[in-house]
């Protein structure tokens, strides 16, 4: 059965900071991987989404990367903002359409 | 952005009462989704439909039951509300194909409590 685990759980760093969030799942035979944005009280936003065969993927401040054979994920944030603080989840998604398995989350807070 | 709607937003009722969760997407996806989630926790996936009278149960044991009569409608019941029913409920949906990706949407959550 996939495991997701994201850490850390929790995770404050100043404004203009770089930062890495980290997801790690146990099944190496994934068919994509997406990282979400979840604001508190609301619903998922997705962030970016990378497929099997890519490495990593680009939007703005920020980049997602998969090293599927070793089950790792990184999300990289550039020049954080106190408009980043959110929970960050992850999710993998398996061959045959199953459906997504998330990870509990890593709950960030930019302080300005 | 996502077109992806949750009723009600908020709802506090009591115990052994019948209440009916609603989720309605625009964009013609086939795959639907429940999940529930209570507070700093991760998301557990109760229920899922891949189309039109296809429902199926997921991971964890939920007392809930859903419906898929039409695409674009896929609501949750509960028959009989109990306090330990509160939570979070967050549906999603999702293209079946690959040509997207699958990347999934969600709604903003319908947060329910029982008392």
């Amino acid at each position: 059965k996939q495991e997701v685990t994201q850490i850390p759980a929790a995770l404050s760093v100043p404004e203009g900071e770089n930062l890495v969030l980290n997801c790690s799942f146990t099944d190496s035979a994934i068919y994509n991987l997406q990282w979400f944005r979840q604001d508190p009280g609301k619903g998922l936003t997705s962030l970016l989404l990378i497929q099997s065969s890519q490495r990593e993927q680009t939007s703005g401040r920020l980049n997602a990367s998969l090293d599927k054979s070793s089950g790792r994920s990184t999300l990289y944030i550039a020049a954080s903002q106190p408009g980043d603080s959110a929970t960050y989840l992850c999710a993998v998604r398996g061959s045959g359409n199953t459906p997504l398995v998330f990870g509990k989350g890593t709950r960030l807070s930019v302080i300005a | 952005e996502a077109d992806i709607y949750q009723t009600p937003r908020y709802l506090v009722i009591g115990t052994g009462k019948k209440i009916t969760l609603e989720c309605s997407q625009t964009m013609g996806h086939d795959k639907m989704y429940w999940y529930q989630q209570d507070p700093g926790m991760e998301l557990h996936l109760i229920h899922y439909s891949y189309g039109v009278n296809s429902t199926e149960k997921g991971d964890l044991s939920s007392e809930s039951t859903v419906s898929r009569i039409r695409t674009e409608h896929f609501p949750l019941t509960l028959e009989s509300a109990r306090p330990s029913h509160t939570s979070q409920y967050l549906c999603a949906s999702s293209e079946l194909g690959r040509s997207s990706g699958n990347t999934i949407y969600f709604g903003e959550g319908s947060w329910l409590t029982v008392v």
